[in-house]
């Protein structure tokens, strides 16, 4: 089973800034099948990324998906209050599909 | 609108039983694999089962397999989880969740989540 290991746990960010999340497998992930996902408190996740780099549906441009093999990165390019949530990356190019265990995006 | 919603969760006794239920509507059902996952009071997500759309395959979590039991009725356009033998570390919020698969490897496939309903609360405690 793959690890998938989020850093930092907490990111503490102003609005308007630049956020940079990275998501590190404990083995090469096949074909970049890395996806990310937001929740907010009380919230279902929604996807944000799939494949590594492709936004999903509706997803604002200022989220971006980045890596390969065993590093990934998500970056928000200028956080908007909406953005202060839970972000988690999933890879699905291993059975079973594992998650990582999050990092917090909070307001400085 | 793809919406997905869940229902059957509670307060139930070590051991015991439950059956979840998610109504699916805005997508073609029958042709759309569907997962549970579920996330732990204050926890992370984790994978717990998912059925391709022809209801033929399953796959489980080694935490689960033999106790749980995912099955869907296509023309209710509902999916549900059979939940037996619960423990204390299954209590958890359960997603439904709508799945994409990107490849299938022999019989196995190969997924990522794209659509979530809001979650149903499983409590297990005595």
């Amino acid at each position: 089973e793959i690890v998938l290991t989020q850093s930092p746990g907490t990111l503490s960010l102003s609005p308007g800034e630049r956020a940079t999340l990275s998501c590190r497998a404990s083995q090469s992930v096949s074909s970049s099948y890395l996806a990310w996902y937001q929740q907010k408190a009380g919230q279902a996740p929604r996807l944000l990324i799939y494949g590594a780099s492709r936004r999903a549906t509706g997803i604002p441009d200022r989220f971006s998906g980045s890596g390969s093999g065993t590093d990934f990165t998500l970056t928000i390019s200028r956080l908007e209050p909406e953005d202060f949530a839970l972000y988690y990356c999933q890879q699905y190019g291993h059975s079973p599909g594992t998650f990582g265990q999050g990092t917090k995006v909070e307001i400085k | 609108e793809v919406q997905l919603l869940e229902s059957g969760g509670g307060l139930i006794q070590p051991g015991g039983s439950l059956r979840l239920s998610c109504a699916a509507s805005g997508f073609t059902f029958t042709s759309s694999a569907m997962s549970w996952v579920r996330q732990a009071p204050g926890k992370g997500l984790q994978w717990v089962s998912t059925i391709l759309g022809s209801g033929g395959n399953t796959y489980y979590a080694d935490s689960v397999k033999g106790r749980f039991t995912i099955s869907r009725d296509n023309s209710k356009h509902t999916l549900y989880l059979q939940m037996d033998s619960l423990r204390a570390e299954d209590t958890a919020v359960y997603y439904c969740a709508k799945v994409v698969i990107t490849m299938l490897r022999g019989a196995m496939p190969f997924y990522y989540f794209d659509y979530w309903g809001q979650g149903t609360l499983v409590t297990v405690s005595s």
